[in-house]
């Protein structure tokens, strides 16, 4: 079946850093890809939609300029998180579908980041 | 907006009990309602999905009816294994629009069986 291999699965990084997360589908070609991000027992927030060779569409509250999204290919999206602070510590996950499977949305297995 | 609400976990069973995870969505029109998986170490995995009132998902032993008089979509299963332990998220989605493909999650719950 489809899958999508997103990587690092967890990382540690000082404040001021960036840190970037890459989301790769495998076997299909994923014309969209969706980053959310999860705390601690809440539930997964979407925070952009990235169609491929074009600009993301971010999420209501969601700062463009801190996370940067890059879908430059159809088996590709990048999630770059800038100037990190303690405050964006948390479990990021992608999603991938492929333009003709309907429902069919394939997860990553997501990362956790820790700022410290 | 649209929203999700799960029962609070975490759910602990023993090995062959009944199992029930509650969802209720807030919505205007009918959504399509999901239920995702995930095990330890792994992304979502799609467990059941239905697009319409009244329809019955159903996977590996679980189901969920789409009750559109309670803006409903239970999770069930008759006997729960150890190796469904795992976290359980209820979701929607609209089939097309400004919205298309985007998911909005409950919070998830937390299933541990032992044997």
């Amino acid at each position: 079946g489809a899958v999508v291999s997103q990587h690092p699965s967890w990382v540690i990084c000082k404040s001021g850093t960036s840190v970037k997360i890459e989301c790769r589908s495998l076997d299909f070609q994923a014309t969209t890809m969706f980053w959310y991000r999860q705390f601690p027992k809440q539930s997964l927030m979407l925070m952009a939609t990235s169609n491929e060779g074009s600009k993301a569409t971010y999420e209501q509250g969601v700062e463009k300029d801190k996370f940067l999204i890059n879908h430059a290919s159809l088996t590709l999206s990048t999630l770059t998180v800038t100037s990190a602070h303690p405050e964006d510590s948390s479990f990021y996950i992608c999603s991938a579908r492929e333009s003709d499977r309907g429902y069919g949305y394939t997860f990553g297995s997501g990362t956790r980041l820790t700022v410290v | 907006g649209d929203s999700v609400t799960q029962m609070e976990g975490p759910v602990t069973l023993s090995e062959e009990a009944f199992l029930t995870i509650n969802c209720t969505y807030t919505a205007t029109g009918y959504p399509s309602l999901f239920w995702y998986v995930q095990y330890p170490g792994e992304g979502l995995q799609l467990l059941l999905k239905a697009t319409k009132a009244d329809d019955k998902g159903s996977n590996k032993g679980f189901e969920a009816t789409y009750r559109k008089e309670t803006t409903s979509f239970h999770l069930e299963k008759g006997s729960v294994q150890v190796s469904d332990s795992a976290v359980y998220f209820c979701a929607l989605n609209w089939p097309g629009g400004t919205s298309y493909g985007k998911l909005t999650f409950g919070q998830g719950t937390i299933l541990t069986v032992h044997p």
